[in-house]
């Protein structure tokens, strides 16, 4: 059975750094991931969708790579903002198996 | 195109009375997915739904849970005589086929609160 494990559980970085959130699997039979942020209160908001035949995608200032063999998935956010405080949420497989997330808290 | 639609956003029952949950999936998405987020857990799946039929409903609790998606109409999961356990934020996604190449659209939540 697929488990997610999200680290750091809570980050807290000052405006303008790049930072890396990092999401680990148990079974490399993924078929897509899904990076997703939740806004408190809110719903879901998904980010990037990485098919099991590629490596990364990139949005703007957002990259996530996938490496099926180390059973990683990294999501990579340059130059963060205020904007950016979120919980940060990993989702594989088809019906989605999800991380418990990582808080993300930018000081302006 | 309207995203997945949920109503209500917010739903306040006494213990013992029934919830009914609506989502409405995107336009042209055939497959429905009912996810639950329990205070301070993660999100976790709950069924999986095609028109007028229940694909996987692996991650829904055995009683007073049920789910459907008629084939008119928005997908319902209903939860009988609701105890101060089920009070969660409860999300739904649509996709339009049931492909890993495609992506789940969520919607915004129903914030279900069990007083």
């Amino acid at each position: 059975k697929q488990e997610v494990t999200q680290i750091p559980a809570a980050l807290s970085v000052p405006e303008g750094e790049n930072l890396v959130l990092n999401c680990s699997f148990t079974d490399s039979a993924i078929y897509n991931l899904q990076w997703f942020r939740q806004d408190p209160g809110k719903g879901l908001t998904s980010l990037l969708l990485i098919q099991s035949s590629q490596r990364e995608q990139t949005s703007g200032r957002l990259n996530a790579s996938l490496d099926k063999s180390s059973g990683r998935s990294t999501l990579y956010i340059a130059a963060s903002q205020p904007g950016d405080s979120a919980t940060y949420l990993c989702a594989f497989l088809l019906e989605l198996i999800f991380g418990q997330g990582t808080e993300l808290s930018v000081k302006p | 195109n309207a995203g997945v639609m949920q109503n209500p956003r917010h739903l306040v029952r006494r213990r013992g009375q029934e919830a009914r949950l609506r989502c409405s999936p995107m336009k042209g998405h055939s497959h429905v997915y009912w996810y639950r987020q329990l205070p301070e857990e993660g999100l976790k799946f709950m069924v999986y739904l095609q028109k007028e039929n229940i694909i996987d409903e692996s991650g829904m609790p055995k009683e007073r849970f049920s789910a459907e998606f008629p084939k008119e109409g928005p997908s319902i999961l209903r939860i009988q005589q609701v105890v101060r356990g089920d009070s969660a934020a409860y999300f739904c996604a649509s996709s339009p086929k049931a492909d890993h190449t495609y992506e789940q659209y969520f919607g915004p939540g129903t914030r279900l609160t069990v007083t």
